[in-house]
């Protein structure tokens, strides 16, 4: 198993470009999430997913987008980058539960650098 | 929401020592975590612990929900135990909050 891939390692983008955060898992998890880690800091949830077709915010949506066709990918757009979206950014996913909203071990991926210019 | 509160934010230790990091949180949880991220950035789950006590080699977990704290043990610290340890926690909700981490360096 490959685990959690993202692409690209590291991007730099210009003010007012778009562009888009690859996430996959080969695990069958049924949750995935993205996480931005600005430097020094501890890690802030952006989206989630609790399954196909189902995304909700986390604690900083603003200025990006997502959504989950399949369970194995979950992508990130960024619209009109800004340099306070200038970070490094994590995907992650889990095998969770409904009813009691169980989540068990998050698996990370390796993150994606991005510069905002 | 939830608060998680680490402690020391900073440690430098000689290679073999012992070491315990300290992680608080303010309300109820029924998910805690604790990652390792190593120098190049890539974060490791160490520890899934929302109760109770875990080992895992020279690495122990204890949670005491009920007082809201949880404890990693560090024992005979290596150089490759470098890196910066977050707890994360997760309340009622489906978001997990992570702590400001502790920043773990180990001189040879």
């Amino acid at each position: 198993n490959a685990g959690v891939t993202q692409t690209p390692k590291f991007r730099i983008l210009k003010i007012g470009q778009s562009m888009t955060l690859q996430c996959a898992q080969d695990m069958n998890h049924n949750y995935m999430y993205w996480y931005r880690q600005d430097p020094g800091m501890g890690l802030k949830l952006i989206y989630y997913s609790v399954g196909a077709g189902i995304t909700d915010k986390g604690e900083v949506p603003n200025g990006y987008n997502v959504s989950r066709s399949t369970t194995e990918d979950f992508p990130l757009r960024l619209e009109l980058a800004a340099p306070s979206q200038t970070s490094v950014y994590f995907c992650a996913s889990s095998y969770g539960t409904s009813g009691r909203g169980t989540q068990e071990t998050q698996y990370f991926g390796p993150g994606t650098r991005l510069l905002v210019l | 929401g939830i608060q998680v509160e680490q402690s020391p934010p900073d440690l430098i230790l000689q290679e073999g020592a012992n070491s315990t990091l300290r992680c608080n949180f303010s309300d109820s949880v029924n998910n805690l975590q604790w990652f390792h991220q190593n120098p190049w950035g890539q974060l490791i789950n160490l520890f899934y612990i929302p109760s109770g006590t875990k080992q895992n080699g020279r690495l122990s977990a204890t949670t005491v929900a009920t007082e809201r704290y949880s404890l990693l043990y560090i024992s005979s610290s290596q150089t490759t135990d470098s890196g910066v340890y977050f707890c994360a926690v997760r309340g009622a909700g489906n978001m997990l909050t992570f702590g400001g981490g502790t920043r773990l360096m180990v001189k040879p």
